[in-house]
């Protein structure tokens, strides 16, 4: 099984400024990883799919890099309905895994 | 567009077991590979099954082989996870999530989810 290990586990950001989220896998997973958003309450939400291909209707403050085994999404410039819970998922190998999740705060 | 609902969940004792269903309406469910994930309270997301788009190909976390089957009806546009010898862990809200496409097991459709709670 591909361990998935996001960081860090908590950021606090102050809107405006950029975060950075990272996702190692435990091998490579090529291109095959994908972010999601997850607010409180809220179902998840796909973000990036492919390393850095925005989903549907993802704003462009959202990107993703990376390939192989270490892989970076980046939000540009915070907003308010930014602050959530990200998690990143390979889908190169089975089983499907994910990381634990990265809460972003706000500072 | 699309959308997903999830139904079955409820409170049952370890041991026992239930079938979780998901109505799929308004986009080409024979066409899309189909999964479910689960989520423990407070915890982050777990992958749990897959189905192919055709039903023959079936993956599962190492967690519920042999425990959980998931299955599709395509003439009732509904995913299904049989849920059987229900351990604690079990416990979370279940989400059944589309396949962005075939080749591509990312999740670009998800379900409101269904509260699977196991006590004694």
């Amino acid at each position: 099984e591909i361990v998935v290990t996001q960081s860090p586990a908590t950021l606090s950001v102050s809107p405006g400024e950029r975060a950075t989220l990272s996702c190692r896998a435990s091998q490579s997973v090529s291109s095959n990883l994908a972010w999601y958003q997850q607010k409180p309450g809220q179902v998840p939400r796909l973000l990036i799919y492919g390393a850095s291909t925005r989903a549907t209707g993802i704003p462009a403050r959202f990107s993703g890099s990376g390939s192989g085994t270490e892989f970076t999404l980046t939000i540009s410039s915070l907003q308010s309905e930014d602050f959530a819970v990200y998690y990143c998922q390979q889908y190169n190998n089975w089983p499907l895994t994910f990381g634990g999740g990265t809460k972003v705060e706000i500072k | 567009q699309g959308q997903l609902v999830e139904s079955g969940g409820g409170v049952l004792q370890p041991g026992r077991s239930l079938r979780l269903s998901c109505a799929a309406s308004e986009f080409t469910f024979s066409s899309f590979p189909m999964n479910w994930v689960r989520q423990a309270p407070g915890k982050g997301l777990e992958w749990v099954a897959h189905i192919a788009y055709d039903g023959i190909n079936k993956f599962y976390a190492d967690s519920v082989k042999g425990r959980f089957t998931i299955s599709k009806d395509k003439s009732k546009n509904t995913l299904y996870l049989q849920v059987s010898s229900l351990r604690p862990e079990d416990m979370a809200v279940y989400y059944c999530a589309r396949d962005l496409k075939e080749g591509i097991n990312a999740f670009d459709m998800w379900g409101q989810g269904t509260m699977v709670t196991v006590s004694s």
